[in-house]
């Protein structure tokens, strides 16, 4: 596609429920980033993939979240029993390649609110 | 801790002024790029300089890149209103290739 998309762009979810967050990438980028940023706050790294290789998922704050990319194109990022301090905009984003010298592509992010 | 931190956390300037912003970093980068996040949540790619860089220009803005001090200053000329935003350095780690964000700066300027 154009842009990397990213759905639901709202999502409200009561508290302990489970919530899947979508993003797409830009056709043919191989490296895509999820970041997590709170009202006013600056960007939370989470994961990264690049192409085949193991994601880096260093930054995932706990074993409640975890995230996948199929086909090496879409991925989904999973919030399980979901509490309030997750409420945040989660922002997507794709590149040609980690570390290739190439900007970032981002998408307009998913507001989670958990209630 | 945070890799990049940014300088002043705000910033508010009348139209036609030119506004800089700071970035320090502490760890080896691959290059340092420059975001900017209208209110709302996308952000857009303005710039990136590469480690063996000093200075880039892009239309109005203007980057520079000391590795010796690991910091980075953005400059944008001539403001206009439609600068306001919110300013983000990011670094694009060597050993990792992880990019990450700084607190940011927010500018705003008054017409």
């Amino acid at each position: 596609g154009a842009g990397v998309s990213q759905s639901p762009s709202n999502k409200v979810t009561e508290k302990g429920k489970d919530v899947e967050l979508r993003c797409d990438p830009i056709s043919g980028h191989t490296a895509l980033y999820w970041y997590r940023q709170s009202l006013g706050q600056g960007l939370e790294f989470l994961i990264y993939f690049q192409g085949n290789s193991a994601p880096d998922k260093s930054g995932l704050p706990s074993d409640r979240f975890s995230a996948e990319r199929t086909g090496g194109s879409v991925s989904t990022l999973t919030i399980q029993r979901t509490q309030q301090e997750d409420s945040a905009v989660y922002l997507c984003a794709s590149s040609l390649e980690v570390g290739s010298g190439y900007g970032y592509t981002f998408g307009s992010g998913t507001r989670l609110t958990v209630v | 801790s945070q890799q990049g931190e940014e300088d002043p956390q705000a910033l508010s300037i009348q139209e036609g002024e030119n506004a800089t912003m700071n970035c320090s970093y502490k760890t080896s980068i691959n290059n340092l790029q420059w975001y900017r996040q209208n209110s709302g949540r996308g952000l857009v790619h303005l710039i990136l300089i590469r480690s063996n860089e000093r200075e880039k220009h892009s239309g109005r803005l203007r980057v520079t890149l000391d590795t010796s001090k690991k910091s980075s200053s953005l400059l944008i000329t001539a403001s206009r209103a439609a600068d306001t935003a919110s300013y983000f350095c990011a670094t694009d780690l060597r050993r990792t290739g992880k990019l990450i964000f700084g607190q940011g700066t927010t500018l705003q300027v008054k017409p």
